[in-house]
């Protein structure tokens, strides 16, 4: 699977954006980006992922670069709760035979009021 | 949806004794289940994968006879530490998919395990 870059912290303004880049310059084209985030103590949880195209769900949008080879995370409006680290993983998904997440050390995000 | 539950969230235990970590998946079936250990202030560590009915494929470096997995449904995967040591004392998070070509894993709330 290919790897990720990420800035290992980031700081963000409650209320403001919070945009996290990610680097997969070797990614294939049947890979998935997808991008979980974990509070301490607590198990991952998913936020968004996609092949190519920009998605958007309740949580973030994520922006895809059209050569693929990197993305962003965006939440759109900070709250504290959001301080966490997230993590920006790179994944083959093959059908019958889940694709497994190999995790790097993420981005620490830290909003601040 | 795609609810999963890890029990017990935190045990102590003796040196040398097992214990047992069990993943349900809770309103979805899971055919795969995946295990992961963490360390204080570092990331996630996949230790292995689990397919329903098949036995478990161990990433390099991890025991198989020391972290025993079985799989033995679609809802519920477990995890024994054998003979546990304090260096086994850990933060144990499964993960758990449906078989589908675009669909998440979903992340249990771990289970944090101190071997004394």
């Amino acid at each position: 699977d290919a790897k990720t870059t990420q800035p290992t912290s980031m700081d963000c303004a409650e209320g403001r954006a919070a945009n996290l880049p990610c680097n997969h310059s070797t990614i294939s084209g049947n890979e998935y980006v997808y991008w979980y985030r974990q509070i301490h103590s607590q198990g991952p949880q998913y936020i968004i992922h996609g092949l190519k195209n920009n998605e958007t769900n309740e949580m973030a949008s994520l922006i895809i670069t059209e050569d693929r080879k990197s993305s962003t995370l965006i939440l759109p409006h900070a709250t504290l709760r959001d301080t966490a680290v997230y993590y920006c993983i790179v994944r083959v998904a093959r059908s019958g035979n889940t694709g497994k997440l190999i995790f790097g050390q993420g981005t620490t995000l830290q909003v601040k009021p | 949806g795609a609810v999963v539950s890890q029990h017990p969230s935190r045990v102590i235990c003796k040196s040398g004794t097992s214990v047992k970590i069990e993943c349900r998946s809770l309103d979805f079936q899971a055919t795969t289940m995946f295990w992961y250990r963490q360390f204080p202030k570092q990331s996630l560590m996949l230790m292995a994968t689990s397919n329903e009915g098949s036995k478990a494929t161990y990433e390099q470096g991890v025991e198989k006879d020391k972290f025993l997995i079985n799989h033995a449904s679609l809802t519920l995967s477990t995890l024994t530490v054998t003979s546990a040591h304090p260096e086994d004392s850990s933060f144990y998070i499964c993960s758990a998919s449906v078989s589908s070509y675009n669909s998440p894993l979903h992340f249990g709330n771990g289970t944090r395990l101190t071997v004394t």
